[in-house]
């Protein structure tokens, strides 16, 4: 079964850390643009960050720029997200989801596989 | 950055109605357009990519047409489960962007 399991997520107080973990399990990993999206209680989407298969070229949003670092082990199917410096306006669901764009064989250009989403709350 | 902008917010339709969603980029994104339905506490879920080319395993009562800068998601007779905000992406650059959502009720 083709699968996102993304887990992390909780309280944290403004200026903390935390890190996020996303399994893929199902599909060939190390083929697909791995990223993370992020929706704010009641608001719409928003890209967060995004690594490729191979794991080079790391990009962010602006938002997050200097605060936020993807990364991925091929050898395990996942990927991470680490997040520094935590505000109250990174409270949030974040989901990973697997993008399939040039290398992947069935190519869409588009957020494929999702996984069912993790909560961080940023308050004190 | 491109931004993407839906139309309407929400609307009310009832089930078999036909409907359209309207998605208008900020500058040409060629065909790089997605939709996405994303059901009450769920996650999203692709519905159309490449602006018109239906996902595998998508019910065929969903479409997408449009190029350049306007597109729009048409949903042929309207059923119970896809009450649900719909969401178009650009992926012509890579900031990714969302639409702010269209929010689909059943009457």
């Amino acid at each position: 079964e083709v699968q996102l399991l993304d887990s992390g997520g909780g309280l944290v107080q403004p200026g903390g850390s935390l890190r996020l973990s996303c399994a893929a399990s199902g599909f060939t990993f190390n083929t697909y643009l791995m990223t993370w999206v992020r929706q704010a209680p009641g608001k719409g989407l928003e890209w967060v960050s995004a690594l490729s298969g191979s794991g080079g070229g790391p990009i962010y949003a602006d938002s997050v720029k200097g605060r936020f670092t993807i990364s991925r082990d091929n050898s395990k199917n996942t990927v991470y997200l680490q997040m520094n410096s935590l505000r109250a306006e990174d409270s949030a669901v974040y989901y990973c989801a697997a993008y399939c764009g040039v290398d992947c064989y069935l190519r869409t250009d588009a957020f494929d596989i999702w996984g069912q989403g993790t909560m961080v709350t940023v308050s004190s | 950055d491109i931004q993407m902008t839906q139309s309407p917010s929400s609307l009310s339709a009832s089930v078999g109605d036909r409907l359209s969603i309207t998605c208008r980029a900020s500058q040409s994104i060629s065909i790089y357009l997605n939709w996405y339905r994303q059901q009450p506490g769920k996650a999203p879920k692709l519905l159309i990519y490449a602006a018109s080319s239906l996902q595998s395993g998508v019910p065929s009562r969903f479409s997408g047409s449009g190029s350049g800068t306007d597109f729009t998601l048409t949903i042929s007779s309207l059923q119970p489960e896809d009450s649900a905000t719909y969401y178009c992406q650009q992926s012509y650059t890579t900031s990714f962007t969302f639409g702010g959502g269209t929010k689909v009720e059943i009457k």
